[in-house]
């Protein structure tokens, strides 16, 4: 079946400027989870979603940085007034917790790179 | 708070010899230790998981290794080979929420 999509694959932006990326999880996947991942570092842990619970937002860096979840299936992480800091690669992944598998799945990510 | 420790950041073998990489957890409370590859402009993938009621789990070539005293997880890679050269995250996930934190990776070059 598909996987995780996210899109779009690369986005420019200026300094300043809002952008919203977007991440489809597997279906019928009800965790989903955002990170970040800064040129040669690794996995920052920005958000997580689980149902309808309240989401866990400890990751965020910033309150320019939100994310909100439609009807339990796309994601959407919005930076606003992005600043150069803010370039990396974001990564979605989404995985089931119905199941007694604990494998997150992940998207092949958005590069953001603010000028 | 939670963090995870990863080391070496660049391991250099020879085909054929084994890799190890090591991480530390904080939370004496973590239960479940993943380890995921990333191949150069793709995505992670699980390669390997580890439960905290296991010390030891292998897979083919690979095989993870648990203290739960010391807080220690390792990854053990034998006969490598060149497609092995990726970089390898590990992870942490404490009991009870389904939040990972993730090492800083370990970019491995195997040479042929």
């Amino acid at each position: 079946g598909a996987g995780v999509s996210q899109s779009p694959s690369n986005k420019v932006t200026e300094k300043g400027k809002d952008v919203e990326l977007r991440c489809d999880p597997i279906s019928g996947h009800t965790a989903l989870y955002w990170y970040r991942q800064s040129l040669g570092q690794g996995l920052e842990f920005l958000i997580y979603f689980q149902g309808n619970s309240a989401p866990d937002k400890s990751g965020l860096p910033s309150d320019r940085f939100s994310a909100e979840r439609t009807g339990g299936s796309v994601s959407t992480l919005t930076i606003q007034r992005t600043q150069q800091e803010d370039s990396a690669v974001y990564l979605c992944a989404s995985r089931n917790p119905t199941t007694r598998v604990d494998t997150q799945y992940f998207g092949p990510g958005t590069r953001l790179t603010v000028l | 708070g939670e963090n995870v420790e990863q080391h070496p950041s660049t391991l250099s073998v020879q085909e054929g010899d084994s890799a190890v990489i090591k991480c530390t957890y904080s939370d004496s409370a973590s239960n479940y230790f993943p380890w995921y590859k990333q191949e150069l402009g793709k995505r992670p993938q699980l390669i390997i998981d580890i439960r905290s009621n296991v010390g030891e789990k292998k897979d083919q070539r690979i095989a993870v290794t648990l203290n739960k005293t010391a807080k220690h997880f390792s990854l053990h890679i034998t006969e490598t080979q060149p497609e092995d050269s990726a970089v390898y995250f590990c992870a942490a996930r404490t009991s009870g929420t389904y939040k990972y934190i993730f090492g800083t990776g370990t970019r491995l070059k195997v040479l042929a």
